[in-house]
């Protein structure tokens, strides 16, 4: 059974840097077919789609937090870990994990979906 | 960066409906193209990939179209578990981006 689970603070104060901890199980972290990527959800709002990481530890970040975004794996521990830096309350979201997997497409490339998604860890940021 | 738009944005149909859910991308994405079911406080769920595929375990009455830039998600005779939020994403590039997505009340 494959699962992914989200561990971080709850509370973080603003411009402080939140690190959270992905544990992935039911699949490893050197499968070349699959990767992990991180989402978030602000209270009432849509996804927003911010990095994804994979088994070659080729890395994608969203184009507006990447300067704060960094993305990485434990392929030993099963663990993918996201760290933002320079919190702020607009930061203030439920973060989700979610296993990336690929089938092939035409023309040698594939298709990328988000099969298997964790249950979120929710982090408010106020001082 | 690619950006996917939603329409309507919330809509409101009775049990054993036809509901259709429209998403576009600024740019052509082929069929490179996510659905997701969103119930309230949960996760999100895959419906959908490569814009028509169902995922397993994913009932019929769900079914996806459209290729380049144009594309639907149709539910053929809607349910009351079907209450929800529904999300496009394309998956052709990074940042692999959302839809603000279309919430389904009944």
């Amino acid at each position: 059974q494959v699962t992914l689970k989200e561990s971080g603070p709850v509370l973080v104060k603003p411009t402080e840097t939140l690190t959270l901890t992905c544990a992935v199980s039911g699949f490893s972290l050197s499968n070349a077919k699959v990767g992990v990527s991180w989402i978030r959800q602000p209270p009432g709002k849509a996804l927003e789609w911010l990095a994804h990481i994979f088994s070659s530890d080729e890395k994608s970040y969203s184009t507006s937090l990447k300067s704060r975004l960094t993305i990485s794996k434990d392929t030993s521990k099963s663990q993918v870990v996201l760290t933002m830096t320079n919190m702020d309350p607009v930061d203030t979201a439920t973060y989700y994990c979610a296993r990336l997997t690929s089938v092939p497409a035409q023309y040698y490339s594939y298709y990328f979906y988000m099969d298997v998604w964790g249950k979120g860890t929710t982090v408010t940021v106020s001082s | 960066d690619i950006q996917m738009t939603q329409s309507p944005s919330s809509l409101s149909a009775s049990v054993g409906d036809r509901v259709t859910i429209t998403c576009r991308a600024s740019q052509s994405i082929s069929t490179y193209l996510n659905w997701y079911q969103q119930k309230p406080g949960k996760a999100p769920k895959l419906l959908m990939y490569a814009a028509s595929t169902l995922q397993s375990g994913v009932p019929s009455r769900f079914s996806g179209s459209g290729s380049g830039t144009d594309f639907t998600l149709t539910i053929s005779s809607l349910q009351p578990e079907d209450l929800a939020t529904y999300y496009c994403q394309q998956s052709y590039n990074t940042p692999q981006a959302f839809g603000q997505g279309t919430k389904v009340e009944i």
